[in-house]
């Protein structure tokens, strides 16, 4: 089962910030919180990881609260292209433990 | 550089047959997993490769389907008689170990119908 809730879907404005929030009240301390995208009919895409620090690349900044239990991730300026499943998960980076398990995820819409 | 590529991106099959599917994971990437997407489960982990490590085999649905790593790098997925539940997208993914990222990398998937 997956260790995180997100709510079904959200929607933007092009050009404005998404906010995709995720709860993982459950992780333990070994664990890292990844989020993943999948645009219909593509394979998930990567697109940021961290552990407790906020963190930030090219695609989207991450997030995290103090105590871990929840984190955001944050697309600065949305593109219609940014339309997909966000995925976020929890999990350990190596080991048994390292599979993705997924749940349904936030479906975002841009609109124009 | 090239990403992991699978093979092949379409197969229908009549039940009953038995069907192969392939992965090429990202040169140099040691741990290589399988999962499948179906519209009634969502994405499902079927098994994991690491290095010469035996493989955790826990997410495959049945003792129909079965998976190989050779060489420790291209891996073939095996579905014996094949049944309409199969029909799936199987999605390969590949990653570096030992890293603090460890993310894993997709490929197009495949998608199979059995028929």
């Amino acid at each position: 089962d997956a260790k995180t809730t997100q709510p079904p879907s959200m929607d933007c404005a092009e050009g404005r910030a998404a906010n995709l929030p995720c709860n993982h009240s459950t992780i333990s301390g070994n664990e890292y919180v990844y989020w993943y995208r999948q645009i219909h009919s593509q394979g998930p895409q990567y697109i940021i990881h961290g552990l407790k620090n906020n963190e930030t690349n090219e695609m989207a900044s991450l997030i995290i609260t103090e105590d871990r239990k929840s984190s955001t991730l944050i697309l600065p300026h949305a593109t219609l292209r940014d339309t997909a499943v966000y995925y976020c998960i929890v999990r350990e980076p190596t080991g048994a433990n390292s599979k993705l398990t997924f749940g349904k995820g936030i479906t975002l819409s841009v609109r124009p | 550089g090239a990403g992991v590529s699978q093979s092949p991106s379409n197969k229908v099959t009549e039940k009953g047959k038995d069907v192969e599917l392939r992965c090429d994971p990202i040169s140099g990437h040691t741990a290589l997993y399988w999962y499948r997407q179906s519209l009634g489960q969502g994405l499902e982990f079927l098994i994991y490769f690491q290095g010469n490590s035996a493989p955790d085999k826990s997410g495959l649905p049945s003792d129909r389907f079965s998976a190989e790593r050779t060489g420790g790098s291209v891996s073939t997925l095996t579905i014996q008689r094949t049944q309409q539940e199969d029909s799936a997208v199987y999605l390969c993914a590949s990653s570096l170990v030992g890293t603090s990222g460890s993310e894993q990398y997709f490929g197009p998937g495949t998608r199979l119908t059995v028929t």
